[in-house]
């Protein structure tokens, strides 16, 4: 199993241009979430898919942020225009089916975005 | 705010010691997980106790759960360099939204002196 998958590892950008980062999912995980760590705000979940559809996004900070989930092995988290306050380590998991509601995650090894 | 907040925030101990780390929350939960992050790496998870449930041993690991003070410790028994690491706990409630998630807490930070 290679775990969930993210990319880029490193990302160093200019403020104002698009950045997308990538993740891919455990197989047969339906639950994908989206998460940011900082050290001055921890780490916050910013969106979750369940069977590719978006379930909560009231962490997104702002418009300038969207995610999609186009299928079961894929997903995007698109920051346009992007700021420097958006630097921060960004993470992908996921999880298998079960309850009906999220249980323990399996986290990717994150995107370090500097946003210069 | 923070669902979960650790403490202490930092640990500093010598191999062999045990460690030991509290959480506290504020509303009520589903299940509590503990999570271990290596620098630079992502999360591990390393346990989960669910809220009719008092205690759970993994391993070298010790998780209680007091849902009537919500609070819950994880003890690292015999502890070695290896664990080294921050652990975090998360709380699976519900949401303002009235979404189910995951919130964790800022993390304690272990050192383990060899």
């Amino acid at each position: 199993d290679a775990g969930v998958i993210q990319s880029p590892r490193h990302e160093v950008t200019e403020m104002g241009q698009e950045v997308t980062l990538r993740c891919k999912p455990i197989s047969g995980h339906d639950y994908l979430f989206w998460y940011r760590q900082t050290m001055m705000r921890g780490l916050e979940l910013l969106i979750y898919f369940n069977n590719n559809v978006p379930i909560d996004d009231s962490g997104m900070p702002e418009d300038r942020f969207s995610a999609k989930m186009p299928n079961a092995s894929f997903s995007t988290l698109k920051i346009q225009p992007s700021e420097p306050r958006d630097s921060a380590v960004y993470f992908c998991a996921s999880s298998p089916p079960g309850t009906g509601a999220p249980d323990t995650q399996y986290f990717g090894p994150g995107t370090r975005l500097t946003v210069l | 705010s923070q669902q979960g907040e650790e403490d202490p925030q930092a640990l500093s101990i010598q191999e062999g010691e045990n460690a030991t780390m509290n959480c506290s929350y504020k509303t009520s939960i589903n299940n509590l997980q503990w999570y271990r992050q290596n620098s630079g790496r992502g999360l591990v998870h390393l346990i989960l106790i669910r809220s009719n449930e008092r205690e759970k041993h993994s391993g070298r690991l010790r998780v209680t759960l007091d849902t009537s003070k919500k609070s819950s410790s994880l003890l690292i028994t015999a502890s070695r360099a290896a664990d080294t690491a921050s652990y975090f706990c998360a709380t699976d409630a519900y949401l303002d939204t009235g979404r189910r998630a995951l919130t964790f807490g800022s993390g304690t930070r272990l050192q383990v002196q060899p």
